[in-house]
């Protein structure tokens, strides 16, 4: 059972444009949600956070919406740069239930000039 | 550079044979993540140490152990190996032992069993 779901497995933006990566997920007790961006031959990267007390979070070009009632959330890069390009993961946890990160399957974000 | 230490990078071995994959975590983290992830896959969560005590398990086999030494330092043992454990392991760390710390990664060991 995929707890966290990425149903786009690649995204094409062109540079200086907007990224929007999506992620669902199905159980009501996730409530921390975070963004991991992996380039190849390295380990995953942490981007940014949010908590399910918030609907919003912004660092910088990085923004991550929540919307609870939909269990969904999005990671959108304003403006899109070429070394953005990789593969973004969402993960999930329920701080009431074992301390385990749960990963969705990620999306290859190519950002061409 | 997370600052997590993952040795081998990269390890060939046969079938039914038992393998130990190390890791060292930041300096200061208390806990230790397990992650396989698989061709196309995303990271499946193997199990998590704090401070030298399972803490959390997931999807991992009964062939695969793991444990946390005094100094910190997590080993995975991999035992009778098959082709389908061909994956990367990430070993991945945090200050404590909650799950909304975000989790530092190393870059992983490649494992390929043939």
């Amino acid at each position: 059972d995929q707890q966290v779901k990425q149903n786009s497995p690649s995204l094409s933006v062109q540079e200086g444009r907007i990224s929007i990566l999506n992620c669902d997920y199905t159980n009501s007790m996730f409530d921390y949600f975070l963004w991991y961006k992996k380039y190849p031959a390295e380990g995953p990267t942490f981007l940014i956070s949010i908590s399910s007390i918030k609907d919003k979070n912004e660092d910088g070009r990085f923004t991550v919406f929540l919307n609870k009632s939909a269990k969904h959330l999005s990671l959108h890069i304003v403006p899109s740069q070429p070394g953005d390009s990789a593969v973004y993961f969402c993960a999930a946890s329920a701080t009431r239930e074992a301390d385990k990160l749960i990963f969705g399957t990620g999306t290859r974000l190519q950002v061409f000039p | 550079d997370s600052g997590v230490t993952q040795t081998p990078k990269h390890l060939i071995t046969a079938t039914g044979q038992r393998v130990t994959l190390r890791c060292s975590p930041r300096s200061g983290d208390l806990s230790v993540y397990w992650y396989q992830q698989s061709l196309d896959q995303g990271l499946q969560f193997l199990i998590q140490y704090y401070n030298g005590e399972e803490r959390a398990k997931g999807n991992i086999l009964e062939r695969f152990s793991a444990q946390q030494f005094p100094d910190l330092h997590s080993e995975l043992n991999l035992s009778s190996l098959e082709l389908g454990d061909s994956a990367l392991y990430f070993c991945a760390s945090s200050v404590n032992a909650g799950g909304n710390s975000p989790l530092h990664f190393g870059n992983g060991t490649r494992l390929t069993v043939t």
